[in-house]
């Protein structure tokens, strides 16, 4: 069965100051590893795919990296406006490219001005 | 491009009661999911079509849940009766290939 275990549960940052957070996911065999960010009261909004071992992806202030075992999301120079629920999740490669994915419980990122 | 759209927006309920969610994926998304995302978790896939057929729904409780997609497009998730632990957010998904795109859920309070 898929795992996925995120952490710290919550973090708190002043604006600026650069952080990461991470994404540790067990898999048979990794289709995909998918961040989304989640604002209070709404679904969650795509951010990147990551497919392979060594693969990065960058957004404005967010860089996401992929080893074989944990993913990361680091965050540079972080605005209020950043702040929100990072969620992560993996796709299998078993079931094919419209497979399900296995959701962590998600980090809730709180900047301060 | 519109998102996915979903209906209502809120629900509260009396335990036992009946519950139906509405859902209209992105237009040409052949499918589509219905997670569960309670408080402080993160979703969990409770339904999956592909097209009208049903892919993966291994998670549904299927004593009180029933989904179905008529035509291959919109999508009904329907609870019957409801118990307090089925509060949550239920969160409706399309894809076209294997990137996801959530509607804005509906959140459910069963009292």
């Amino acid at each position: 069965e898929d795992q996925v275990t995120q952490s710290p549960e919550a973090l708190r940052l002043q604006e600026g100051e650069s952080s990461s957070l991470n994404c540790s996911y067990t898999v048979s065999g990794l289709r995909g590893l998918f961040w989304y960010r989640q604002d209070p009261g709404k679904g969650p909004e795509f951010l990147f795919t990551l497919y392979s071992a060594g693969e990065e992806k960058e957004k404005e202030r967010l860089k996401a990296t992929l080893t074989k075992k944990e993913s990361f999301l680091h965050i540079t120079a972080p605005k209020p406006e950043d702040s929100a629920t990072y969620l992560c999740a993996v796709q299998g490669r078993y079931a094919g490219a419209n497979s399900k994915l296995t959701f962590g419980k998600g980090i809730t990122l709180s900047v301060r001005p | 491009e519109a998102g996915v759209a979903q209906s209502p927006r809120y629900k509260i309920i009396e335990k036992r009661q009946s519950v139906a969610f509405w859902c209209n994926p992105i237009s040409g998304h052949a499918t589509l999911y219905w997670y569960q995302q309670i408080l402080g978790q993160g979703p969990k896939l409770l339904i999956q079509f592909q097209n009208n057929g049903v892919v993966d729904d291994s998670q549904l409780p299927k004593d009180r849940f029933s989904a179905e997609r008529l035509k291959g497009v919109d999508s009904t998730l329907k609870i019957q009766p409801a118990k307090l632990e089925d509060s949550a957010v239920y969160l409706c998904a399309s894809s076209q290939e294997e990137t996801q795109y959530f509607g804005p859920g509906t959140r459910l309070l069963v009292l």
